[in-house]
């Protein structure tokens, strides 16, 4: 079983704050690198798939990066809003292996 | 509309009582799964298909049945259901191959309870 950690657990910003969370993930062997977002009470929705070092994703204000050698993926959102007040969910998936291995989210507040 | 439907979304039952949760998708995807979602454990995988008649374990199997006869449909069983089997369930589906590296598609998910 992959150790996929994220942090911090929870994070509470004033709406227009920028923030930004942090996926840990084993570096051997590495195939893949998701994130997902999952609002209360829906499922679960892929922001981004990213497979090589130093990819860079972007969708409206949220963007991540990756880094493959040293194990880490950061999800940053600009100007949050309030509906962008969600569980942000990452996956890693090495080569080898045939399940994605979910860390345990951060739950974003994000107060008008 | 392509969607990964799971039925029912609620369910209360006693220990002991087989059910089934069904999963269907409609995107001709060949990988399927199932999660389950607990308080302060995340998503953790079930059981997992990468075909017709291929089924494999997950992180936590036990307790748990599953089976893929069609391409479409990824039901879970679970033969004698117990009070630690209490969670929200999710079925996912996702083009396993190229480019699309396993994006996982999620049905809306069951809120299962076992008393």
């Amino acid at each position: 079983i992959l150790n996929v950690e994220q942090s911090p657990q929870s994070l509470h910003v004033q709406e227009g704050d920028s923030t930004n969370f942090t996926c840990s993930f084993p570096s051997s062997n590495f195939y893949a690198l998701h994130w997902y977002r999952w609002e209360t009470a829906k499922s679960p929705e892929a922001l981004f798939v990213m497979t090589l070092n130093g990819d860079e994703k972007k969708k409206g204000r949220i963007s991540a990066t990756l880094n493959t050698k040293e194990g880490y993926s950061y999800l940053y959102i600009k100007g949050s809003q309030p509906e962008d007040s969600a569980t942000y969910l990452c996956a890693s998936m090495n080569s080898g292996y045939s399940t994605l291995t979910f860390g345990k989210g951060t739950m974003l507040l994000v107060s008008p | 509309e392509a969607q990964v439907t799971q039925n029912p979304r609620y369910l209360i039952t006693v220990t002991g009582k087989k059910l089934t949760v069904t999963c269907s998708q409609n995107m001709n995807h060949e990988y399927m799964s199932w999660y389950r979602q607990d308080p302060g454990l995340g998503l953790r995988q079930i059981y997992y298909s990468m075909n017709v008649e291929v089924t494999d374990k997950g992180d936590v199997p036990e307790g748990y049945k599953v089976s893929r006869k069609e391409k479409r449909n990824f039901p879970l069983i679970l033969e004698s259901p117990s009070p630690n089997q209490t969670s929200l369930y999710f079925c996912a589906s996702s083009d396993w191959t190229g480019l699309a590296k396993n994006i996982q598609y999620f049905g809306a998910g069951t809120r299962l309870s076992v008393l």
